[in-house]
């Protein structure tokens, strides 16, 4: 079956660096996205990988391995804003959306 | 980036009663369009996969003759939940693909819906 795992919930300093772990089994694999979900909204999209390596965009990063089946988003210089749950998602052969729970992250200040 | 809405963005209705959610990408064509269901303190939940007319592909377990969705423009897609339950109650969100192959789904705010 497909599986998508990551962290139910972490909990960060403000100013610190956190790292959201995913790893993934999949039928097929055309990327993986991190998305941010704040609590009664919808997911907003953060980053897209499809070829290993590191992606980064401002404070947000995102790495994938695809022979190890892992990414991590890695957030620095955390905000109180950053506070939120952070879906990681696998895109499929047929191009469907593969879920994991998300990782609710707690920043303290 | 894309816009995606939805409407309404809050309902409250009585049980046995339909309500109709509709989900417009504003300034491009969705050939492909989602409708999810998350639960509190869950992860997002795909109910069915939609392609501008034709029938809508729904997930195991979901009821296809509960939750009608019609996909009958580039542009609308409408999810009905009909005779609804308090169970139904829940975070419904849809989202929409540009391209086949696009590898990006951009997502509605989500309509939070209350069944009582």
């Amino acid at each position: 079956g497909q599986n998508i795992d990551q962290p139910t919930e972490m909990t960060a300093t403000e100013g610190a660096i956190v790292q959201i772990n995913c790893t993934y089994q999949t039928s097929g694999f055309n990327g993986l996205f991190w998305y941010q979900q704040h609590a009664g909204e919808a997911p907003t999209f953060l980053s897209y990988n499809v070829l290993d390596g590191l992606e980064e965009k401002g404070r947000f990063s995102s790495f994938l391995s695809r022979s190890k089946g892992y990414s991590y988003l890695l957030l620095k210089e955390l905000q109180m804003k950053d506070s939120a749950s952070y879906l990681c998602a696998v895109m499929d052969s047929n191009y469907q959306l593969i879920w994991g729970a998300g990782t609710k992250l707690i920043i303290k200040p | 980036g894309a816009v995606v809405s939805q409407h309404p963005s809050r309902v409250i209705c009585k049980s046995g009663t339909s309500v109709k959610i509709e989900c417009r990408s504003l300034d491009f064509q969705a050939t492909t369009m989602f409708w999810y269901r998350q639960f509190p303190k869950q992860s997002l939940m795909l109910m069915a996969t939609s392609n501008e007319g034709s029938k809508a592909t729904y997930e195991q377990g979901v009821e296809k003759d509960k939750f009608l969705i019609n996909h009958a423009s580039l542009t609308l897609s409408t999810l009905t939940v009909t005779s609804a339950h308090p169970e139904d109650s829940s975070f419904y969100i849809c989202s929409a693909r540009g391209t086949e192959n696009s590898y990006e789904q951009y997502f509605g705010p989500g309509t939070r819906l209350t069944v009582t």
